[in-house]
């Protein structure tokens, strides 16, 4: 099993319409989670960080469930400038006693008229 | 504010030459990541970084890569010799403290012939 897990999509949406990713991760000691997008050929830009009492930045929210161990992001009023791949980063623990950041391989978003 | 810098935009050589790659973190951060995203395994951590210490090099797939960060405005990633499976995006990434968002260079194409 993957350590971080999301599904790749895509998910095609007409403008307006409001849609959510899961992410989900296998260890349960992580911490730290975030959401990127990334533009075709781009480098991946932080969208938001997630915390645990869940946050909103506008048509964007972010939750953490820790107890089954996924994030989610939600996008309401979807525009055409949000179609992109959309990143989840865990910072998992690992064996040595560090974190390790860990992305998902991302969700593509697809917003038409 | 300038923001994480890597240089070359563009590489391509023939494969079992020498191939170095440049990051000039954002200043104050004192993390700092090294990226290959391919179609096939997306986004994966190779080395970070922490007080210019390497913390975790986990994902460095073979001794041909290495990376240094010979102080807090400075690393490369090199790979000696090259093959033509290196080929990918390299990024760089940089954050002020491990558990903080990261910040993205442009990314270096790398191509081996």
């Amino acid at each position: 099993r993957k350590e971080v897990e999301q599904d790749p999509g895509p998910f095609n949406v007409p403008e307006g319409a409001t849609v959510a990713f899961n992410c989900t991760y296998s260890n349960s000691a992580s911490q730290s989670f975030f959401w990127y997008r990334q533009d075709c050929r781009k480098e991946p830009k932080l969208l938001m960080s997630v915390y645990s009492s869940g946050n909103e930045d506008g048509r964007f929210t972010a939750q953490l469930n820790r107890a089954s161990q996924y994030i989610s992001l939600l996008i309401r009023d979807s525009k055409l400038s949000d179609s992109a791949t959309y990143l989840c980063v865990v910072n998992i623990h690992a064996s040595g006693g560090s974190y390790i950041p860990t992305f998902g391989r991302g969700t593509s978003l697809i917003v038409h008229p | 504010d300038a923001g994480v810098i890597q240089s070359p935009r563009h590489e391509v050589t023939e494969m079992g030459q020498e191939v170095t790659l440049r990051c000039k973190p954002i200043s104050g951060h004192n993390s700092l990541f090294w990226y290959r995203q391919t179609m096939m395994r997306g986004l994966e951590l190779l080395i970070y970084f922490n007080n210019n210490v390497p913390i975790d090099d986990s994902g460095m797939p073979e001794d041909r890569f290495s990376a240094k960060m010979p102080n807090a405005s400075f690393s490369t990633l090199k790979i000696q010799p090259s093959e033509p499976r290196d080929s990918a995006v390299y990024f760089c990434a940089s954050s002020r403290g491990f558990n903080q968002p990261q910040h993205f260079g442009d990314g270096t194409r790398l191509s081996i012939l």
